[in-house]
């Protein structure tokens, strides 16, 4: 089975630190993504990632960054956090490009912001 | 953009009824995926849909995709409490790498 964990479930930060959300997956999968998911928007894009050190912006980059340094994890970043980006976080991995095989999504991170 | 609207946002039915949830993209997909989250949970896939008019069946789920590939329905019969959770379509037009997902529908039923 996949398995694609995510460093926390529940963060709480203050405005302003510098937030980091891992996400590792088990399956040596190409494609990595991260979500968030708030209530009546569903889930939107903030970046993905087709392989090592190479990544793309999504619908919502703004206010975030990421890193894929190895094929395995893929970081989140927040450089400056703020209160409208408390939210839940999904991280997703998949083997083939979006569209054409499963995404797996991680269990997810409820980020408060204070 | 490519925009996929997905109906209804809530719905509370007995148990033993029948659902159906809606998605209605603004353009052309290449396919679409549907997947599942229970209250609490991760979203988890459930199918994809990829030829113009397809049906798929998964015992009482059934999934449709539109002979224009621009809609897609997700029809449960005789729905049972372990059905409760939220029901998103996303979907993949052609010129995209990026896929759009619908705004769920969830799926409340009464015993």
């Amino acid at each position: 089975d996949v398995k694609v964990t995510q460093s926390s479930r529940y963060l709480v930060k203050r405005t302003g630190e510098k937030v980091f959300l891992e996400c590792v997956q088990d399956m040596d999968h190409e494609n990595m993504f991260w979500y968030r998911q708030d209530p009546g928007l569903g889930l939107r894009l903030i970046y993905f990632s087709y392989d090592v050190k190479m990544k793309e912006k999504g619908d919502i980059p703004e206010g975030y960054s990421v890193s894929r340094e190895k094929k395995e994890r893929f970081s989140l970043i927040l450089e400056s956090a703020s209160t409208n980006q408390t939210s839940m976080y999904l991280c997703a991995s998949s083997l083939l490009g979006w569209g054409t095989d499963t995404q797996y999504f991680g269990p997810g991170t409820r980020l408060t912001v204070l | 953009g490519q925009q996929v609207m997905q109906i209804p946002q809530y719905q509370h039915v007995q148990e033993g009824e029948d659902f159906t949830t809606y998605c209605n993209s603004s353009t052309t997909l290449s396919n679409i995926q549907w997947y599942k989250q229970r209250p609490g949970g991760h979203p988890v896939f459930l199918i994809q849909l990829v030829k113009s008019g397809e049906v798929k069946k998964q015992k009482r789920l059934t999934f449709q995709f539109g002979e224009a590939k621009k809609n897609s329905s997700l029809h449960i019969t005789a729905t049972q409490t372990t059905d409760v959770g939220t029901y998103f379509c996303a979907g993949k037009s052609g010129g995209s790498y990026i896929p759009t997902f619908g705004r769920g529908t969830s799926l409340i039923v009464h015993p």
